[in-house]
């Protein structure tokens, strides 16, 4: 079964750093980009960030821009968020998100993200 | 990078269509035949519904359809069923590894 699972969300400071995991299963990870796909609560879905297969040109939105690093390491299935000056509207709910033909066709349950004092 | 423009709802009866449209720019939707179409219920992870403009993916109902013009895509769902009431967003991409998300509409079935 093709499966993300993310972790590591939890309850942060303002100005505090974070480091979400996906963990994918059941298919060939190496060969897709993949994503991070935030979504505040009750709000609308927000384009994270991505990484291509092998690692190279992330690309960053611009709210996060200079303050999250996304990693994959192909050896193991797994995908990385490094977050850091976390502020109240990085809280959200972060999904794991496989892209196939330029679509998101795999969505994890997501992890959430609290940012609070 | 602006979220695409989506109506905050819509609405129709049992049995009838009812169509979201989904706007953005020349730089997204009328650059790339990429646009895909997601539908979210409560508490639960989106799911593809639509993608390049109007393909489905097995096991998505035919009742689901899109199509574009210019700058602006369209999801219709036709047949209106109790379950089909929840939120749809659309995205586009926009080059390398950008996409961008609509603002979500919440269909209701009357």
């Amino acid at each position: 079964e093709v499966q993300l699972v993310e972790s590591g969300g939890g309850l942060v400071q303002p100005g505090g750093s974070l480091r979400l995991t996906c963990a994918a299963s059941g298919f060939t990870f190496s060969n897709y980009p993949m994503h991070w796909v935030r979504q505040a609560p009750g709000k609308g879905l927000e384009y994270v960030s991505g990484i291509s297969y092998n690692g190279g040109a992330p690309y960053y939105g611009n709210s996060v821009k200079d303050r999250f690093i996304i990693s994959r390491d192909n050896s193991k299935n797994m995908m990385y968020l490094q977050m850091g000056s976390l502020r109240a509207e990085d809280m959200a709910l972060y999904y794991c998100v496989r892209e196939s033909v330029l679509t998101f066709d795999i969505w994890g349950q997501g992890t959430m993200v609290t940012v609070s004092s | 990078q602006s979220a695409l423009t989506q109506p905050p709802s819509a609405s129709g009866s049992p049995g009838q269509s009812v169509t979201i449209s989904c706007t953005g720019t020349s730089s997204d939707i009328g650059a790339y035949n990429f646009v895909s179409w997601y539908q979210q219920h409560p508490g639960k992870a989106p799911k593809l519904m639509i993608y390049e403009i109007n393909k489905r993916p097995s096991g998505v109902s035919d009742r689901f359809s899109g199509s574009k013009s210019g700058n602006t895509a369209f999801l219709t769902v036709s047949g209106l069923q109790a379950e089909d009431e929840t939120d749809y967003y659309c995205s586009s991409h926009a080059g390398s590894l950008h996409y961008v998300f609509g603002t979500g509409t919440k269909v209701t079935v009357l």
